[in-house]
């Protein structure tokens, strides 16, 4: 069965502590994983994709790779502003688009 | 890209009524999703609907309680319909380009 699981569930890191999102995942066959940011009573925000394993992608303090089983979301020197959940989702070769959505990380990133 | 907007934002409704929420996207697209997420949890996807043919559900939600209309390329709409506290939820519509974009959601609380 096509499954994508998130850990933690929670963190809470003071500003400027790097850390990791992780992100893994057993599907059929991947088309490709994406991250998304939401915060409360919003529709999640498109971060990245990454498509095969080896590929980075980056965007301010944000920084995504993916291997052949995991994604991890890294975020250096986080601030206040950050705080959110993180989403991770696959989309599946099974031919259709679908995607299937991780439970999520709640990031809370205190002053 | 892709701009969504929803409406209504939020409602509360009496049990046993039925609700319609829009979806309008700002370029044509082909393919729109439905989504579910409820309190504290992930993404559920509830249908796929193309424009020019009968929406496709996922396992576990069926037409007559979740109709679904595609008139066009830009423009859905999702039913909940005789609605009961289990349905309150947000619910989300998105689209896929170049990558998947949701909207900011519709908010339903069903008393």
């Amino acid at each position: 069965e096509d499954q994508v699981t998130q850990s933690p569930e929670a963190l809470r890191l003071q500003e400027g502590e790097s850390s990791s999102l992780n992100c893994s995942y057993t599907v059929s066959g991947l088309r490709g994983l994406f991250w998304y940011r939401q915060d409360p009573g919003k529709g999640p925000e498109f971060l990245f994709t990454l498509y095969s394993a080896g590929e980075e992608k980056e965007k301010e303090r944000l920084k995504a790779t993916l291997t052949k089983k995991e994604s991890f979301l890294h975020i250096t020197a986080p601030k206040p502003e950050d705080s959110a959940t993180y989403l991770c989702a696959v989309q599946i070769t099974s031919g259709t688009y679908k995607y299937i959505f991780g439970t999520g990380t709640r990031l809370k990133v205190l002053a | 890209s892709a701009v969504i907007s929803q409406k209504p934002s939020r409602d509360i409704c009496q049990r046993g009524t039925s609700l319609t929420i829009q979806c309008q996207v700002d370029s044509q697209v082909t393919m729109m999703f439905w989504y579910r997420q409820q309190p504290g949890q992930s993404l559920t996807l509830i249908a796929t609907a193309n424009q020019g043919s009968e929406a496709t559900y996922e396992s576990g939600f069926v037409i007559d309680k979740f109709p679904i209309s595609r008139p066009n390329l830009t423009f859905s709409t999702l039913t909940v319909s005789n609605m009961s506290p289990e349905d309150s939820s947000i619910y989300l519509c998105s689209v896929s380009t170049d990558t998947q974009y949701f909207g900011p959601g519709t908010r339903l609380t069903v008393l």
